[in-house]
């Protein structure tokens, strides 16, 4: 079955470091993969979409990593802030269905 | 910026009973979504809606779930008779064209349903 995963330890930085964060998956073969952040209690907010056939993609202090081979995806936040505290959701989809499947999450907590 | 609303927030409800869930969408989409989240658990997806159609459902969304777009503002999901496992934070979401090729959708809050 299809399984998507990501560290369910809680990830733990200083400010101003690089965070990241992996997704992987198996018995997938997805079109894309989107990253987004969920705050406790609020609703998933998306950050970055890449595609199947994109490597990399990168928005402001925020890049994603898209490796079809090793299916994985890494999602990397620079000059880490507190504010950047959140958990942070990898979703996979395909061109075919309007689910998302997301997996667990990651928390991260990003201290002065 | 405009944003996906859902009523109630919070909802307590016996063991049994029906629940209606409300979402507003966002004004142009036409693209909507149900989603749930057991506490502690992933995101699931439930359903999408399409032109007054079920686009998709998963294997959860059974007989006892439906939606309806009753006016042109508001998509419901309705839960016939709670079981205890339907606690869950369940998300309306929508999107101005379809969650196809990784298309943004856009999540509500969230209402809190806790079945006792």
């Amino acid at each position: 079955s299809q399984k998507i995963e990501q560290n369910s330890e809680a990830l733990n930085i200083q400010e101003g470091k690089t965070a990241t964060l992996t997704c992987n998956y198996t018995n997938y073969s997805p079109a894309y993969l989107q990253w987004y952040r969920q705050d406790p209690g609020r609703g998933p907010v998306f950050l970055l979409l890449i595609r199947e056939n994109e490597k990399e993609k990168r928005k402001e202090r925020l890049k994603v990593t898209f490796d079809t081979t090793l299916k994985q995806s890494l999602f990397h936040i620079t000059a880490s802030q507190p504010a950047d505290s959140a958990t942070y959701l990898c979703a996979l989809g395909g061109n075919s269905g309007y689910a998302l499947n997301f997996g667990k999450g990651t928390s991260l907590l990003v201290t002065p | 910026e405009p944003e996906v609303t859902q009523t109630p927030s919070h909802q307590v409800t016996q063991m049994g009973q029906e629940v209606i869930l409300r979402c507003v969408p966002i004004s142009n989409h036409l693209y909507f979504y149900w989603y749930r989240q057991i506490l502690g658990q992933k995101v699931e997806f439930l359903v999408s809606f399409y032109n007054n159609e079920i686009s998709e459902k998963s294997e959860i969304f059974d007989d006892q779930f439906s939606v309806e777009r009753p006016d042109g503002s508001n998509f419901t999901l309705k839960i016939r008779s709670t079981k205890l496992e339907d606690s869950a934070m369940y998300f309306c979401a929508s999107s101005e064209v379809p969650q196809l090729s990784g298309n943004t959708i856009y999540f509500g809050e969230g209402s809190w349903l806790t079945v006792v």
